[in-house]
């Protein structure tokens, strides 16, 4: 079966501090498609990055950066020098390959709620 | 990408009434799936709806409760019926990854409180 944990469920920072945002995930399957989403108050869903399993070159995108080893199953997202406007619940998903299928669905870990304080 | 438009985005129902929530895509798309999210909660996958066939539901949740039309490749609406308190949650529609797209996509999502 596959699974998702996210571990932190809040984390608190004060602005300028980097944080790193946990996720672990389990599959028996060697194909799969990793995501990071962040859902700010207003409730709608940002997709933030996608990481192919093949694919274990770290990202950085900004203030972003993703660390994906999948030798310990996990892809971790690093916010350096935070800001308030971060301050949301982040979610980390997992869905398998091939997509389309009659299964295929993103499984979602807990969420790890990010408060930013000025 | 896709363009997905939900409606309402939030709504305060009386308890024992039913709220149809809408999802529109900008582009014909096989699958779309149906989330709860619970205050303080992930995503809880309700159900696939498949245009021409019976929305597949998950464990825990049944048609009765929460009917879904599909009738057509980009529209569906699901019903939140007879609704309680324990209704009271942001529901999200989705379409998954898949041919041309390697991301999901979400409506904005319907934010639903049951007094």
């Amino acid at each position: 079966a596959q699974k998702v944990t996210q571990a932190q469920t809040e984390i608190s920072v004060v602005e300028k501090e980097d944080v790193t945002l946990d996720c672990v995930y389990e599959t028996r399957d060697t194909t799969y498609y990793l995501f990071w989403y962040k859902q700010p108050p207003s409730g709608e869903l940002v997709f933030l990055i996608r990481r192919n399993s093949f694919d274990e070159q770290n990202e950085i995108s900004g203030r972003y950066s993703w660390n994906f080893q999948k030798s310990t199953s996990s892809f971790n997202f690093t916010i350096t020098a935070s800001q308030v406007v971060d301050s949301a619940v982040y979610f980390c998903a997992l869905i398998m390959v091939p997509l389309g299928g009659a299964t295929n669905k993103l499984i979602f870990g807990t969420g790890t709620l990010l408060a930013v304080q000025p | 990408s896709a363009v997905i438009s939900q409606k309402p985005s939030r709504d305060i129902c009386q308890r024992g009434t039913s709220l149809t929530i809408q999802c529109q895509v900008d582009s014909q798309v096989t699958m779309m799936f149906w989330y709860r999210q619970q205050p303080g909660q992930s995503l809880t996958l309700i159900a696939t709806a498949n245009q021409g066939s019976e929305a597949t539901y998950e464990s825990g949740f049944v048609i009765d409760k929460f009917p879904i039309s599909r009738p057509n490749l980009t529209f569906s609406t699901l019903t939140v019926s007879n609704m309680s308190p324990e209704d009271s949650s942001i529901y999200l529609c989705s379409i998954p990854p898949g041919t041309g797209h390697t991301e999901a996509f979400f409506g904005q999502g319907t934010r639903l409180t049951v007094v």
